[in-house]
């Protein structure tokens, strides 16, 4: 098993220009989520996807859009990068059932904007 | 949303056993309390969950007073290995939002 996959590894933008980070996981999990993560900071939520079909914000949704495309894929958009997007991007799985929710990260998209 | 504090730092030396404390003042009643670990450029892994009590597992304790307003992870026997950043969330299960905050930095020296 993989686990959770995202790709592109690492990514440049220049101000203005979109892009579609893509995340996949082969653990048959319900939820997927969206992380950034800036320099010296704890992660925040971008956006997460509680089951197939469904999307909902989390604290920071401005500047992005997501895509459940199934339930093994989960793409975050940016529509027209600022620099202000530049960190790193996880996503998240996890199989939630009423007492346990355990989220299994991918390895993360470094991405800058210039 | 129940936010959290923990310490920023904490410097250990191998073989010891490390405690680090979160507060919760804020906690629901149907919120649970979790641990991650995160390597640098790396995503963070879960550790531990509780609600109340004593949770233990193989790599990890976690303590929880009555009053669920604190929490405390214990390691024992740290290695070089376990320098890594610390997250403590709370949160319930019926919700998908996890306040992450800034983490406690583990520094574990030989």
């Amino acid at each position: 098993n993989a686990g959770v996959t995202q790709t592109p590894k690492f990514q440049v933008l220049k101000t203005g220009q979109s892009m579609t980070l893509q995340c996949a996981q082969d653990m048959n999990h319900n939820s997927m989520y969206w992380y950034r993560q800036d320099p010296g900071m704890g992660l925040r939520l971008i956006y997460y996807s509680a089951s197939e079909g469904t999307t909902d914000k989390g604290e920071v949704p401005n500047g992005y859009n997501v895509s459940r495309l199934n339930k093994r894929e989960f793409s975050l958009r940016l529509e027209s990068a600022a620099p202000s997007q530049t960190s790193v991007y996880f996503c998240a799985s996890s199989e939630r059932d009423r007492d346990y929710n355990e989220q299994f990260f991918g390895p993360g998209t470094r991405l800058t904007v210039l | 949303l129940a936010k959290t504090t923990q310490p920023i730092s904490m410097d250990s030396y191998e073989g010891q056993e490390v405690n680090i404390t979160c507060s919760h003042n804020n906690i629901a009643t149907n919120d649970y309390i979790t641990w991650y670990q995160q390597f640098p450029s790396q995503g963070p892994r879960f550790i531990i969950q509780g609600y109340k009590t004593k949770v233990t597992n193989e790599v990890a304790s976690l303590f929880i007073p009555a009053d669920r307003k604190s929490s405390t992870l214990s390691l024992p026997r740290v290695s070089l290995s376990d320098t890594a950043v610390y997250y403590c969330l709370v949160g319930g299960n019926n919700f998908n939002k996890f306040y992450f905050g800034s983490g406690t930095k583990l520094n574990v020296k030989p």
